[in-house]
């Protein structure tokens, strides 16, 4: 399936690194998100992009940096993160942001903090 | 705002049985109900969804019932396979806003 890529796809990384997840969509859609997937809170949203414009922070840390460039590419930058932030990361787009479109979500990033 | 709660967390059954997984939700202006199925491994995938006109919606073995009185959904699955195993998740969404989704429930089909 090539509707939604995430890369990397896994990574593992120090809590005073800086890193970058990479999401994009091939499929024309006009919103994307961030979920957090962890065994306490299965699919935590984290951040939505309708047309480039952040519409959504759920209360997620300031050490989270989400980036829209364009409609296709999502990023979301890490510094300072801690061990209970290691989680599944997976990005998603939809054809419009509200809520009755499908979600197309992508693999994940499995995210290990050390 | 919305809140969605999912039981159980985790189901097993027998192959060829049926299971059922049921959501309910807070907000009665929620008027699309999905649910995403997320087998082991990999991303989660819409397998149905209803509206908040229709009371029931089926696609082969799988059916999906939404009460709005009592603001509550459900999952069913029929003559279960192994293929059944899976993560799912029911959702609610009012259509102008996000969508919530439950924490989950992890079916098992034994052998």
């Amino acid at each position: 399936e090539t509707g939604v890529t995430q890369t990397p796809r896994h990574l593992v990384m120090g809590m005073t690194n800086k890193k970058s997840l990479k999401c994009e969509q091939h499929l024309g859609h006009n919103a994307m998100y961030w979920y957090k997937q962890s065994a306490k809170k299965p699919l935590e949203l984290m951040f939505v992009y309708s047309l480039e414009e952040r519409v959504e922070n759920n209360s997620v840390p300031s050490r989270f940096s989400p980036e829209c460039p364009n409609s296709s590419h999502l990023f979301l930058h890490l510094h300072t993160l801690q061990p209970e932030d290691s989680a599944l990361y997976l990005c998603a787009s939809s054809q419009q942001q509200v809520g009755t479109y499908e979600q197309y979500f992508g693999p994940g990033t499995r995210l290990t903090v050390t | 705002g919305e809140n969605v709660e999912q039981h159980p967390s985790t189901l097993s059954v027998q192959e060829g049985d049926s299971a059922v997984i049921k959501c309910t939700y807070s907000d009665s202006a929620s008027n699309y109900f999905p649910w995403y199925k997320q087998e082991l491994g990999k991303r989660p995938q819409l397998i149905i969804d209803i509206r908040s006109n229709v009371g029931e919606k089926k696609d082969q073995r799988i059916a999906v019932t939404l009460n709005k009185t009592a603001k509550h959904f459900s999952l069913h699955i029929t003559e279960t396979q192994p293929e059944d195993s899976a993560v799912y998740f029911c959702a609610a969404s009012k259509g102008d806003d996000k969508i919530i989704f439950g924490k989950g429930t992890r079916l098992h089909i034994l052998p």
